[in-house]
């Protein structure tokens, strides 16, 4: 069965600090994806990567980096998070064009 | 630029009622459309996907969609909704290129009366 893992449901950090949120996915996946589900907004696309250490930009990749050092996982951080980064993070991977893409459980993180 | 449009934000419908959810999007050329369904707290779970062929596609939990080239859309429906159906709706268009990117319409949240 198809599997997307994150490393948290729930975090809560202070401004400033740096988070790291963790996604890793047994299918053998080509591409992986990181969102941010914000109500109202529906998913913005903030990375992602089609190869090991290959990143490209999403739409909204201000205030965040990825990294890609195995094919299986792929990690959002934030340098130095901010309240306006209070949201619910989405990891999701596909293995090519077209196919579909399968989503982790969600991180809902509060940045206070 | 593609983009997708569900122009319905909320709709409540009664246990045993049809469903329709609207979606329309914009893409060049023959688009990849997906329907994705999220409970409360949850990932998002692949309700359906449209590639090509027939254009009445059949997916999970009693849902289908058509696809309508004429109209640029990709509606949701079920016949019968149950309570368990109340969730978020999330409609998307495959971006092409070899990543194949999703663009997601901002979403219909579900309610079901008793």
């Amino acid at each position: 069965d198809v599997k997307v893992t994150q490393s948290s449901r729930y975090l809560v950090k202070r401004t400033g600090e740096k988070v790291f949120l963790e996604c890793v996915q047994d299918m053998d996946h080509e591409n992986m994806f990181w969102y941010r589900q914000d109500p109202g907004l529906g998913l913005r696309l903030i990375y992602f990567s089609y190869d090991v250490k290959m990143k490209e930009k999403g739409d909204i990749p201000e205030g965040y980096s990825v990294s890609r050092e195995k094919k299986e996982r792929f990690s959002l951080i934030l340098e130095s998070a901010s309240t306006n980064q209070t949201s619910m993070y989405l990891c999701a991977s596909k293995q090519g064009a077209g196919e579909t893409q399968y989503f982790g459980p969600g991180t809902r993180l509060l940045v206070l | 630029a593609q983009s997708v449009t569900q122009p319905d934000i909320h709709i409540t419908v009664s246990e045993g009622a049809s469903l329709e959810l609207r979606c329309n999007y914009s893409y060049g050329a023959t688009p990849y459309l997906f329907w994705y369904v999220q409970s409360p707290g949850q990932g998002l779970q692949l309700l359906l996907k449209y590639f090509s062929g027939d254009t009445l596609v059949q997916g999970i939990k009693g849902f289908e969609a058509e696809f309508k080239r004429s109209q640029s859309s990709f509606n949701l429906r079920k016949p019968s909704v149950h309570w368990s159906d109340a969730a978020e709706y999330f409609c998307a268009v495959g971006a092409g290129g070899s990543q194949g990117n999703l663009i997601f319409g901002k979403g219909t949240k579900l309610s079901v009366k008793p």
